[in-house]
């Protein structure tokens, strides 16, 4: 298996832009999690779908950011407008509650908004 | 308010010796407390799981312990060696109807010297 795979690895934008961030999950799992990490505040958790419904988005720092799941197999992650402190790694990682929870991350989108 | 705490200080030691990080908690439940170890540029792998009701938990040189009263896992890697340098963090997992929500610490940056 390929693993989670993320796209793009590296995006660098203008404020105000809109960023879209990509993620396949792992086949098979029904779980999906968005996180932001950043030196100051560690690993947040985003938003949280099970079987593509979105469970937990409390995370979602405000408006400005949407998350959707439309099929088991893929998961947007969009900033609409973004701004400096946007800028963080952003991982998508998914897990099987079969597998006792254990979070399979990507190697994480790397955002840069200047 | 919530809190998970790991030292945000770097553990130096040197190979052979054993490393023991430490990750408290306040104000939480969690039904299971993992440990991820983080290199950087990557994201987070999955280590170990251990479950509310157990007390400590093995897997080759690492041995995770967990104290519900004292509200504190204890992170041992033995016989390190300087491959096992990198950041290692907790996540707890709480219940949240019939999912569980994970929340990560901020890690701590073991460096083993040879």
């Amino acid at each position: 298996d390929a693993g989670v795979i993320q796209s793009p690895r590296h995006e660098v934008t203008e404020m105000g832009q809109e960023v879209t961030l990509r993620c396949k999950p792992i086949s098979g799992h029904n779980s999906l999690f968005w996180y932001r990490q950043t030196m100051m505040r560690g690993l947040e958790l985003l938003i949280y779908f099970n079987n593509n419904v979105p469970i937990d988005d409390s995370g979602m720092p405000e408006d400005r950011f949407s998350a959707k799941m439309p099929n088991a197999s893929f998961s947007t992650l969009k900033i609409q407008p973004s701004e400096p402190r946007d800028s963080a790694v952003y991982f998508c990682a998914s897990s099987s509650g079969l597998a006792g929870f254990t979070q399979y991350f990507g190697p994480g989108t790397r955002l840069t908004v200047l | 308010s919530q809190k998970i705490e790991q030292n945000s200080e770097a553990l130096n030691i040197q190979e052979g010796k054993t490393a023991t990080l430490t990750c408290n908690y306040t104000n939480y439940s969690p039904a299971y407390l993992q440990w991820y170890r983080q290199d950087p540029g990557r994201g987070p792998v999955f280590l170990l799981l251990i479950r509310e009701n157990e007390k400590e938990k093995r897997k080759e040189r690492l041995k995770v312990t967990f104290d519900t009263t004292l509200k504190q896992s204890l992170f041992h890697i033995t016989a390190s060696q300087p491959a096992d340098s990198a950041t290692y963090l907790c996540a707890l997992l709480r219940q949240s109807g019939g999912s569980y929500i994970p929340t990560f610490g901020r890690g701590t940056s073991l460096i083993v010297h040879p």
